[in-house]
């Protein structure tokens, strides 16, 4: 199996800051990865797939990079409403495993 | 618009089984593969498994098999997740996800649509 590992698990950051979050793949997975935004009390959006591929209607603010293990989510100009925990996935073979998550914080 | 919407929260004693029903609309019920994916409390995410919506065919992740049953319904565009011999630590969040793919039969493995989540909690 995959294991996905993010980093940091926490992040403290103020409005207006750029912040980055990174997924490593226990073993290459291509550029089989998607980025999750999870908010308290609410189902996960997806926001990036195939690692570097916006999703429909989410902000420019929001991008992706990498491949094989080293993955990237970059969030330009943090605004209030970017404060949530994210989440990688690979998709790459089963089981399709998350990360452990990255919980952003307002500094 | 796109809508998954979930069954109420349940509360079950050790043992017990629950039914998880994820019913679909604004879109066409046999074009998208459905996921079931679960969040203890305060955790991650665990994908647990995969339905076709045509035919009914489910793949379920190693750790769930024997315990979970994933099963359609076309005449009410509904998917249901069964889990059974519930023990105190499947106490969670579920989720139904549908898969990315419109092209079908391919499926993508993830996930732009969820349901609202159902809690589950396993307590004697």
């Amino acid at each position: 199996d995959i294991q996905m590992t993010q980093s940091p698990s926490i992040l403290s950051a103020s409005v207006g800051d750029r912040v980055t979050i990174t997924c490593r793949a226990s073993k290459s997975v291509s550029t089989w990865l998607a980025w999750y935004q999870q908010k308290p009390g609410q189902a996960p959006k997806l926001l990036v797939y195939q690692a570097s591929i916006l999703e429909s209607g989410v902000s420019s603010r929001f991008s992706g990079s990498g491949s094989r293990t080293e993955f990237t989510l970059t969030i330009s100009s943090l605004q209030s409403d970017d404060f949530a925990t994210y989440y990688c996935q690979h998709y790459n073979s089963s089981p399709y495993s998350f990360g452990q998550g990255t919980k952003l914080e307002i500094k | 618009q796109v809508q998954l919407v979930q069954s109420g929260a349940e509360v079950k004693k050790p043992g017990a089984s629950v039914t998880i029903s994820c019913r679909t609309s604004g879109y066409t019920f046999t074009n998208f593969y459905m996921h079931w994916v679960r969040q203890a409390p305060g955790q991650g995410l665990e994908w647990m498994g995969i339905i076709n919506p045509s035919g009914g065919s489910a793949s379920i992740a190693q750790q769930f098999q024997g315990r979970v049953a994933m099963t359609r319904d076309a005449a009410t565009s509904t998917f249901y997740m069964e889990l059974t011999s519930l023990k105190s630590d499947d106490t969670a969040i579920f989720y139904c996800a549908r898969d990315k793919s419109d092209n079908y039969p391919q499926a993508h493995y993830f996930f732009d649509a969820w349901g609202q989540g159902t809690l589950v909690t396993v307590s004697s």
